[in-house]
Protein backbone atom coordinates (compact mmCIF):
# COMPACT_ATOMS: atom_id res chain seq x y z
CA UNK A 1 0.00 0.00 0.00
CA UNK A 2 1.44 3.47 -0.96
CA UNK A 3 1.57 5.18 2.49
CA UNK A 4 0.91 9.15 2.43
CA UNK A 5 2.53 11.41 5.09
CA UNK A 6 0.50 15.26 5.32
CA UNK A 7 1.04 18.12 7.93
CA UNK A 8 -0.99 17.65 10.18
CA UNK A 9 -2.32 21.31 10.54
CA UNK A 10 -1.25 24.48 8.50
CA UNK A 11 -2.61 28.31 9.09
CA UNK A 12 -3.27 30.55 6.66
CA UNK A 13 -5.01 34.09 5.90
CA UNK A 14 -8.01 35.00 3.74
CA UNK A 15 -5.92 35.63 -0.10
CA UNK A 16 -3.05 33.75 0.54
CA UNK A 17 -1.90 31.01 -1.23
CA UNK A 18 -1.71 27.66 0.43
CA UNK A 19 0.26 24.51 -0.69
CA UNK A 20 0.01 21.67 1.00
CA UNK A 21 2.43 18.60 0.38
CA UNK A 22 1.41 15.08 0.95
CA UNK A 23 4.69 12.54 0.45
CA UNK A 24 3.90 8.81 -1.29
CA UNK A 25 7.16 7.51 -1.86
CA UNK A 26 6.29 3.82 -2.50
CA UNK A 27 4.13 4.89 -4.71
CA UNK A 28 3.41 2.19 -8.01
CA UNK A 29 3.49 2.97 -11.15
CA UNK A 30 -0.69 2.81 -11.84
CA UNK A 31 -1.44 4.69 -9.15
CA UNK A 32 -3.56 8.06 -9.13
CA UNK A 33 -3.07 10.95 -6.76
CA UNK A 34 -6.30 12.17 -5.46
CA UNK A 35 -7.18 14.73 -3.01
CA UNK A 36 -10.00 15.19 -0.90
CA UNK A 37 -11.75 17.54 1.43
CA UNK A 38 -14.10 17.39 4.49
CA UNK A 39 -15.94 19.73 6.51
CA UNK A 40 -16.97 18.49 9.68
CA UNK A 41 -20.54 16.28 9.90
CA UNK A 42 -19.83 15.74 6.34
CA UNK A 43 -18.61 13.66 4.03
CA UNK A 44 -15.13 14.00 2.01
CA UNK A 45 -15.57 16.13 -1.34
CA UNK A 46 -12.91 14.96 -4.60
CA UNK A 47 -11.18 18.17 -5.40
CA UNK A 48 -8.19 17.03 -8.23
CA UNK A 49 -6.61 14.15 -9.36
CA UNK A 50 -3.37 13.84 -11.26
CA UNK A 51 -0.75 11.10 -12.40
CA UNK A 52 1.74 13.22 -13.29
CA UNK A 53 3.04 17.04 -13.86
CA UNK A 54 0.68 19.55 -13.34
CA UNK A 55 -3.14 19.31 -13.37
CA UNK A 56 -5.55 22.67 -12.48
CA UNK A 57 -9.40 22.73 -12.19
CA UNK A 58 -11.85 25.31 -11.17
CA UNK A 59 -10.90 25.03 -7.24
CA UNK A 60 -7.04 23.96 -6.96
CA UNK A 61 -3.78 23.01 -8.90
CA UNK A 62 -2.07 19.77 -7.99
CA UNK A 63 1.79 19.75 -8.78
CA UNK A 64 3.75 16.53 -9.11
CA UNK A 65 7.45 16.09 -9.52
CA UNK A 66 9.10 13.53 -12.25
CA UNK A 67 9.42 10.94 -9.78
CA UNK A 68 5.92 11.50 -8.42
CA UNK A 69 6.81 10.98 -4.74
CA UNK A 70 5.40 14.06 -3.38
CA UNK A 71 2.63 15.66 -4.41
CA UNK A 72 1.22 19.43 -3.96
CA UNK A 73 -2.24 20.81 -3.65
CA UNK A 74 -2.07 24.69 -4.34
CA UNK A 75 -5.39 26.34 -3.21
CA UNK A 76 -5.00 29.66 -4.90
CA UNK A 77 -6.43 32.65 -2.89
CA UNK A 78 -8.11 31.04 -0.03
CA UNK A 79 -11.35 32.15 1.88
CA UNK A 80 -12.73 31.06 5.33
CA UNK A 81 -15.13 28.32 3.98
CA UNK A 82 -11.59 26.65 2.76
CA UNK A 83 -11.12 25.79 6.51
CA UNK A 84 -11.30 22.23 6.42
CA UNK A 85 -9.47 19.00 6.42
CA UNK A 86 -7.16 17.94 3.30
CA UNK A 87 -6.54 14.17 2.34
CA UNK A 88 -4.01 12.93 -0.25
CA UNK A 89 -4.83 9.24 -1.12
CA UNK A 90 -2.70 7.38 -3.74
CA UNK A 91 -4.16 3.98 -5.75
CA UNK A 92 -5.45 2.74 -8.84
CA UNK A 93 -8.72 1.60 -7.28
CA UNK A 94 -8.74 -1.46 -9.61
CA UNK A 95 -6.49 -3.51 -7.64
CA UNK A 96 -4.80 -1.58 -5.22
CA UNK A 97 -6.43 -0.62 -1.59
CA UNK A 98 -3.97 2.47 -1.24
CA UNK A 99 -6.55 5.28 -2.03
CA UNK A 100 -8.90 3.52 0.04
CA UNK A 101 -6.79 4.10 3.57
CA UNK A 102 -7.42 7.54 4.72
CA UNK A 103 -4.19 9.05 6.11
CA UNK A 104 -4.40 11.66 8.97
CA UNK A 105 -5.10 14.71 6.79
CA UNK A 106 -4.37 18.01 7.11
CA UNK A 107 -6.00 20.36 8.66
CA UNK A 108 -6.49 23.65 7.29
CA UNK A 109 -7.72 26.92 9.34
CA UNK A 110 -8.23 30.11 7.34
CA UNK A 111 -8.12 33.12 9.52
CA UNK A 112 -9.41 36.32 8.47
CA UNK B 1 -19.01 15.11 -10.21
CA UNK B 2 -20.81 12.09 -9.30
CA UNK B 3 -23.81 11.93 -6.80
CA UNK B 4 -23.80 9.87 -4.10
CA UNK B 5 -27.17 10.21 -1.60
CA UNK B 6 -26.85 8.62 2.15
CA UNK B 7 -29.68 8.57 4.59
CA UNK B 8 -30.65 9.05 7.66
CA UNK B 9 -28.38 11.54 8.01
CA UNK B 10 -28.80 11.43 11.54
CA UNK B 11 -30.16 8.82 13.76
CA UNK B 12 -30.77 8.10 17.60
CA UNK B 13 -31.80 4.74 19.01
CA UNK B 14 -31.70 3.21 22.13
CA UNK B 15 -29.46 0.12 22.83
CA UNK B 16 -29.67 -3.10 21.62
CA UNK B 17 -31.81 -1.91 18.13
CA UNK B 18 -30.83 -2.24 14.47
CA UNK B 19 -30.32 0.67 12.67
CA UNK B 20 -29.73 0.38 8.55
CA UNK B 21 -28.40 3.37 6.47
CA UNK B 22 -28.70 3.45 2.81
CA UNK B 23 -26.07 4.42 0.23
CA UNK B 24 -27.19 5.11 -3.24
CA UNK B 25 -25.65 6.56 -6.68
CA UNK B 26 -27.92 8.87 -8.22
CA UNK B 27 -26.27 9.03 -11.63
CA UNK B 28 -23.79 6.21 -12.04
CA UNK B 29 -23.84 2.92 -11.63
CA UNK B 30 -21.61 1.78 -8.70
CA UNK B 31 -20.36 -2.02 -8.56
CA UNK B 32 -18.74 -1.52 -5.69
CA UNK B 33 -19.00 0.68 -2.40
CA UNK B 34 -16.91 1.29 0.31
CA UNK B 35 -17.75 2.25 3.74
CA UNK B 36 -16.25 3.72 6.58
CA UNK B 37 -16.28 5.10 10.23
CA UNK B 38 -14.68 8.11 11.81
CA UNK B 39 -14.62 9.10 15.28
CA UNK B 40 -14.88 12.87 16.52
CA UNK B 41 -11.19 14.52 15.04
CA UNK B 42 -10.11 11.25 13.55
CA UNK B 43 -9.28 10.31 10.18
CA UNK B 44 -11.69 7.82 8.30
CA UNK B 45 -11.42 3.91 8.67
CA UNK B 46 -12.47 1.82 6.01
CA UNK B 47 -14.94 -0.62 7.50
CA UNK B 48 -15.47 -3.18 4.46
CA UNK B 49 -15.99 -3.07 0.59
CA UNK B 50 -19.15 -3.88 -0.69
CA UNK B 51 -19.72 -5.88 -4.24
CA UNK B 52 -22.74 -5.88 -6.21
CA UNK B 53 -24.86 -8.80 -6.11
CA UNK B 54 -21.86 -10.85 -3.93
CA UNK B 55 -20.60 -10.73 -0.15
CA UNK B 56 -18.75 -7.84 1.35
CA UNK B 57 -15.34 -7.85 2.31
CA UNK B 58 -14.61 -6.67 5.74
CA UNK B 59 -11.27 -5.39 7.46
CA UNK B 60 -9.45 -6.59 9.68
CA UNK B 61 -11.37 -6.10 13.14
CA UNK B 62 -14.26 -5.04 12.10
CA UNK B 63 -17.33 -7.57 12.95
CA UNK B 64 -18.86 -8.61 9.93
CA UNK B 65 -21.87 -9.65 11.70
CA UNK B 66 -22.37 -6.54 13.28
CA UNK B 67 -22.11 -4.60 10.66
CA UNK B 68 -24.43 -6.41 7.76
CA UNK B 69 -23.65 -5.31 4.43
CA UNK B 70 -25.92 -5.62 1.51
CA UNK B 71 -25.37 -4.52 -2.53
CA UNK B 72 -28.09 -5.28 -4.11
CA UNK B 73 -28.65 -3.35 -6.91
CA UNK B 74 -25.80 -1.58 -9.16
CA UNK B 75 -26.33 1.49 -7.47
CA UNK B 76 -27.98 0.71 -3.81
CA UNK B 77 -25.64 -0.45 -0.86
CA UNK B 78 -26.95 -0.69 2.86
CA UNK B 79 -25.01 -0.92 6.52
CA UNK B 80 -27.06 -2.58 9.18
CA UNK B 81 -25.52 -2.02 12.38
CA UNK B 82 -27.21 -4.63 14.82
CA UNK B 83 -28.00 -4.88 18.17
CA UNK B 84 -26.65 -1.38 18.57
CA UNK B 85 -24.55 -0.16 21.41
CA UNK B 86 -22.98 3.17 22.88
CA UNK B 87 -19.59 2.36 21.18
CA UNK B 88 -20.81 1.64 17.94
CA UNK B 89 -21.83 5.73 18.08
CA UNK B 90 -19.88 7.04 15.29
CA UNK B 91 -19.88 8.80 11.98
CA UNK B 92 -20.48 6.55 9.27
CA UNK B 93 -19.84 7.28 5.52
CA UNK B 94 -20.22 5.61 2.51
CA UNK B 95 -18.26 6.35 -1.11
CA UNK B 96 -18.80 4.45 -4.43
CA UNK B 97 -16.91 4.08 -7.20
CA UNK B 98 -17.01 5.92 -10.37
CA UNK B 99 -14.42 4.52 -13.43
CA UNK B 100 -16.72 7.05 -15.64
CA UNK B 101 -14.61 9.95 -17.25
CA UNK B 102 -10.80 10.74 -18.02
CA UNK B 103 -7.81 10.15 -15.15
CA UNK B 104 -8.13 7.23 -12.57
CA UNK B 105 -11.36 6.39 -11.11
CA UNK B 106 -12.35 8.48 -8.53
CA UNK B 107 -14.58 7.93 -5.35
CA UNK B 108 -17.78 10.15 -4.19
CA UNK B 109 -18.78 9.71 -0.93
CA UNK B 110 -22.29 10.34 0.57
CA UNK B 111 -23.09 13.29 3.10
CA UNK B 112 -22.35 10.88 6.31
CA UNK B 113 -24.83 9.22 8.94
CA UNK B 114 -24.19 10.12 12.55
CA UNK B 115 -25.10 7.74 14.83
CA UNK B 116 -25.78 8.35 18.31
CA UNK B 117 -26.88 4.96 20.29
CA UNK B 118 -28.20 5.67 23.85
Amino acid sequence: LAKTTQPISMDSYEGQEVNITCSHNNIATNDYITWYQQFPSQGPRFIIQGYKTKVTNEVASLFIPADRKSSTLSLPRVSLSDTAVYYCLVGDYGGSQGNLIFGKGTKLSVKP
Amino acid sequence: GAVVSQHPSRVICKSGTSVKIECRSLDFQATTMFWYRQFPKQSLMLMATSNEGSKATYEQGVEKDKFLINHASLTLSTLTVTSAHPEDSSFYICSARDAGGAGGEKLFFGSGTQLSVL
